[in-house]
């Protein structure tokens, strides 16, 4: 199986900050990586497709840049409504696994 | 719009069987992979499985072989997930999510609550 490394796995940050979140595949997995927010009893929802492509809705403060093994979800500008947990998950093999989460939290 | 609504709540006893059911509308049933995914209390998200609507095929986590059976109703538009010897550790809310090959789940349903309790 592939396993999925995120870090931090929380942070504390403020409104405006820029924050970076990191995963690490535990083998190559090109550009099958995407980015998921959720937010307290709500499922989760997707942000960053292939490594890099917003997905259709998603603010433009989101990006993700990486391949490989190794990626990044950046928010730029953090906004209130951003206070929420990040996952990582690959879908280049079977089981499709998650990072282990990042809570975002407030300063 | 398109949409993925999974059934209610449900608690069980160790040993029984619960079969959660995800209803797609707003597009080609067929057309999209469903998966299922699960996540416990304050934990953080698990992949169980995968079914592809329109062959049937099926894979699942060696975690729940044996355990986990997908099934489909086409003419529904309706995926169901039939998950069985219930242990207190499978207490969690179990999602579907929609899926196009390798590509990301870009639909997710409300979630049910199973809850495993003698």
């Amino acid at each position: 199986d592939i396993q999925m490394t995120q870090s931090p796995s929380s942070l504390s940050a403020s409104v405006g900050d820029r924050v970076t979140i990191t995963c690490r595949a535990s083998q190559t997995i090109s550009n099958y990586l995407h980015w998921y927010q959720q937010k307290p009893g709500k499922a989760p929802n997707l942000l960053i497709y292939a490594a890099s492509s917003l997905q259709s809705g998603v603010p433009s403060r989101f990006s993700g840049s990486g391949s490989g093994t190794d990626f990044t979800l950046t928010i730029s500008n953090l906004q209130p409504e951003d206070f929420a947990t990040y996952y990582c998950q690959q879908n280049y093999s079977t089981p499709r696994t998650f990072g282990q989460g990042t809570k975002v939290e407030i300063k | 719009q398109v949409q993925l609504v999974q059934s209610g709540a449900e608690v069980k006893k160790p040993g029984a069987s619960v079969k959660v059911s995800c209803k797609a509308s707003g597009y080609t049933f067929t057309s999209y992979d469903i998966n299922w995914v699960r996540q416990a209390t304050g934990r953080g998200l698990e992949w169980m499985a995968w079914m592809n609507p329109s062959s049937g095929s099926t894979a699942c986590s060696q975690k729940f072989q044996g355990r986990v059976t997908m099934t489909r109703s086409a003419s529904n538009s309706t995926a169901y997930m039939d998950l069985s010897s219930l242990q207190s550790e499978d207490t969690a809310v179990y999602y579907c999510a929609r899926s196009k090959g390798p590509g990301a789940f870009d639909i997710w349903g409300q979630g049910t609550m199973v809850i495993v309790s003698s």
